[in-house]
């Protein structure tokens, strides 16, 4: 899996957009962009993934550059409750075979958002 | 709809006793899941279930640890003779196909050996 660097931590205000960014340099052609969130004391959440093209769903949006480098999770308006840590994953669809269902998480981003 | 479920939350045990810790995946989800995460630590991979057999194990600490699945749905993993070293959040996700994107993670369970 490609390595990322995320920013150990990021403040935003309620209400205002939450814009955390990845680098992920080394990604390889077939390598998804995926991001999930812990919240204290709960388990991971799924949030997002993408390959090329930005994507949105009920929770976020993601948007990757066109060399595929970078990218950034928004939570258009973030509430108290999104603060979490953030993990972007850059790693290749488990079903393209072998043990791609294998999750890590690196150290991720704690997103604290303010009242 | 029902999210993945764990029990318990929390257990407290003793050196050297047996724990079973259960998990309830999404209903239909076929492929389940466990990690456990250390304090601090990051997600550790123990086991992978497809529907009722465990193709991959590979993840599994020692022979202390087992787990298996029932009808395709709950999944149970033990642990023999804890040890202190086994103190951490069991976490289980399910996902509808070996080959989805996304994993659904329960809230874990927090074991603590004293």
């Amino acid at each position: 899996d490609a390595k990322t660097t995320q920013p150990p931590s990021m403040d935003c205000a309620e209400g205002r957009a939450a814009n955390l960014p990845c680098n992920h340099s080394t990604i390889s052609g077939n390598e998804y962009v995926y991001w999930y969130r812990q919240i204290h004391s709960q388990g991971p959440q799924y949030i997002i993934h993408g390959l090329k093209n930005n994507e949105t769903n009920e929770m976020a949006s993601l948007i990757i550059t066109e060399d595929r480098k970078s990218s950034t999770l928004i939570l258009p308006h973030a509430t108290l409750r999104d603060t979490a840590v953030y993990y972007c994953i850059v790693r290749v669809a488990s079903i393209s075979g072998g043990s791609n269902y294998k999750l890590t998480f690196g150290k991720g981003t704690l997103l604290t958002v303010n009242p | 709809g029902a999210g993945v479920s764990q029990s318990p939350s929390n257990k407290v045990t003793e050196k050297g006793k047996d724990v079973e810790l259960r998990c309830d995946p999404i209903s239909g989800h076929t492929a389940l899941y466990w990690y456990r995460q250390s304090l601090g630590q990051g997600l550790e991979f123990l086991i992978y279930f497809q529907g009722n057999s465990a193709p991959d194990k590979s993840g599994l600490p020692s022979d202390r640890f087992s787990a298996e699945r029932t009808g395709g749905s709950v999944s149970t993993l033990t642990i023999q003779r804890t040890q202190q070293e086994d103190s951490a959040v069991y976490l289980c996700a399910s996902s509808p196909t070996r080959g989805s994107h996304e994993q659904y993670f329960g809230p874990g369970t927090r074991l603590t050996v004293t």
